[in-house]
């Protein structure tokens, strides 16, 4: 079936390491986008990518980072300048452009990262 | 960007029909009203979106404003599976999508 892989589901991380959570779409989709959810509250918009080799900042990306070298995959890394990485994070994909403008995003059941 | 105000939490038992309201009185006239929801430890799940009319899938129904400052979702016959944090998001077009998600409203669904 279609859909968004993210994995692992859960991770750790010493204090000052970077880390990469991975996000893999098999829908075709052009656009990409990481979200950041804390405890009761709703998502944040990291980074986002309308198509390959083209990224763009989102509400919250200091301390991130994102390459985008194919169109299935939008890996996410956490810096060691992210000040408070503990966090669920989300990735998102969706058709883009003209009469896919409007089309829904489909999520990934996230990555739950914690650091000790 | 266009702010919404949902209910921070709502009630209703099993199999009886579900009214989640929204409003968003500064939303554009181009801006689509989109419906996500989430269950817990899961991400986002679509449910429904519209721009001016009302709109009907196998998930929910969509009721719009004439003036398009609020909206309703309907859950027809709500079940445990319903039990949910419902956002409603004005959907912005810059470029690409911009999801603004607010708190949303905590559904809880009484057998």
């Amino acid at each position: 079936d279609g859909g968004i892989t993210q994995s692992p589901k859960y991770l750790f991380r010493k204090e000052g390491q970077n880390v990469t959570l991975s996000c893999e779409q098999n829908l075709n989709h052009d656009a990409m986008y990481w979200y950041r959810q804390d405890p009761g509250q709703g998502l944040r918009l990291i980074y986002y990518s309308q198509i390959v080799n083209d990224f763009q900042k989102g509400d919250i990306a200091e301390g991130y980072s994102v390459s985008r070298e194919k169109k299935e995959s939008f890996p996410l890394t956490v810096t060691s300048a992210q000040k408070n990485p503990t966090a669920f994070y989300l990735c998102a994909s969706s058709g883009t452009g003209g009469r896919y403008s409007n089309q829904p995003q489909h999520f990934g059941d996230g990555t739950r990262l914690s650091i000790l | 960007d266009a702010k919404t105000t949902q209910p921070n939490s709502m009630e209703s038992n099993e199999e009886e029909p579900v009214h989640l309201p929204c409003n968003h009185s500064t939303i554009s006239g181009t801006d689509y009203i989109h419906w996500y929801r989430q269950l817990p430890s899961q991400g986002p799940e679509y449910v429904i979106h519209g721009l001016t009319s009302n709109v009907n899938n196998r998930m929910a129904s969509l009721a719009i404003a004439e003036d398009r400052k609020s909206s309703t979702l309907i859950l027809h016959r709500a079940t445990l599976r319903d039990a949910a944090v419902y956002y409603c998001i004005p959907l912005i077009i810059q470029g690409a999508q911009k999801l603004v998600f607010g708190q949303g409203t905590r559904l809880t669904i009484n057998p």
